[in-house]
């Protein structure tokens, strides 16, 4: 049972122009989100995250949006660069408990073309 | 400073062996996680550490898996009687007293052949 699900296993954009990675989850107990990015051989690096109580969380070209209501937040990146391309992992935390861990989409392939 | 760093990169082993994989946490960090990834899935948690003590360990598959994290620095994870199930890469994470942002080490990539 997937609780953090990313539904577009790729996407590719030009450079230049906006990315736009989408996540949702299904546990309603999640009180905080994150976005890493993954290089092939290397750990998943942070991005930019997202307390509950807020809906949108920006820095510098990353923009994370929260709608609660309909358990989806989304990663807006721009403008796009060649460098961008890499896995995106959407994360939650936060579930019964108050648990320290990490749960994991299945992540996001991102090619930007130059 | 130095991030999260695992040994070995790549572990190439026979079904039915016994492996350790090692990680050293950001000099500090008292939160200290493992994580496993299989191909074409998200990383999946292991086991979390606060200090020396085991705080969560609802992800560890079965009792083939053991942590331990003695001196609450460097954590290893063991794992008897490996199958080819266990073929994944291991990542290793760690925060600061609890904070969320946790930094990832590069990941041991585990071969069971």
């Amino acid at each position: 049972d997937q609780q953090v699900k990313q539904n577009s296993p790729s996407l590719s954009v030009q450079e230049g122009r906006i990315s736009i990675l989408n996540c949702d989850y299904t546990n309603s107990m999640f009180d905080y989100f994150l976005w890493y990015k993954k290089y092939p051989a290397e750990g998943p690096t942070f991005l930019i995250s997202i307390s509950s109580i807020k809906d949108k969380n920006e820095d510098g070209r990353f923009t994370v949006f929260l709608n609660k209501s309909a358990k989806h937040l989304s990663l807006h990146i721009v403008p796009s660069q060649p460098g961008d391309s890499a896995v995106y992992f959407c994360a939650a935390s936060g579930g019964e408990g108050g648990s320290e861990k990490l749960v994991f989409g299945k992540g996001t392939k991102l090619t930007v073309n130059p | 400073g130095a991030g999260v760093s695992q040994t070995p990169s790549n572990k190439v082993t026979e079904k039915g062996k016994y492996v350790e994989l090692r990680c050293d946490p950001i000099s500090g960090h008292t939160a200290l996680y493992w994580y496993r990834q299989s191909l074409g899935q998200g990383p999946e948690f292991l086991i979390y550490f606060q200090g020396t003590g085991a705080a969560d360990d609802s992800g560890l598959p079965n009792d083939r898996f053991f942590a331990v994290r003695p001196e609450g620095s460097v954590s290893t994870l063991k794992i008897q009687r490996t199958e080819r199930g266990d073929s994944a890469v291991y990542l290793c994470a760690s925060s600061l007293n609890r904070q969320q942002q946790q930094f990832f080490g590069p990941g041991t990539r585990l071969t069971v052949l």
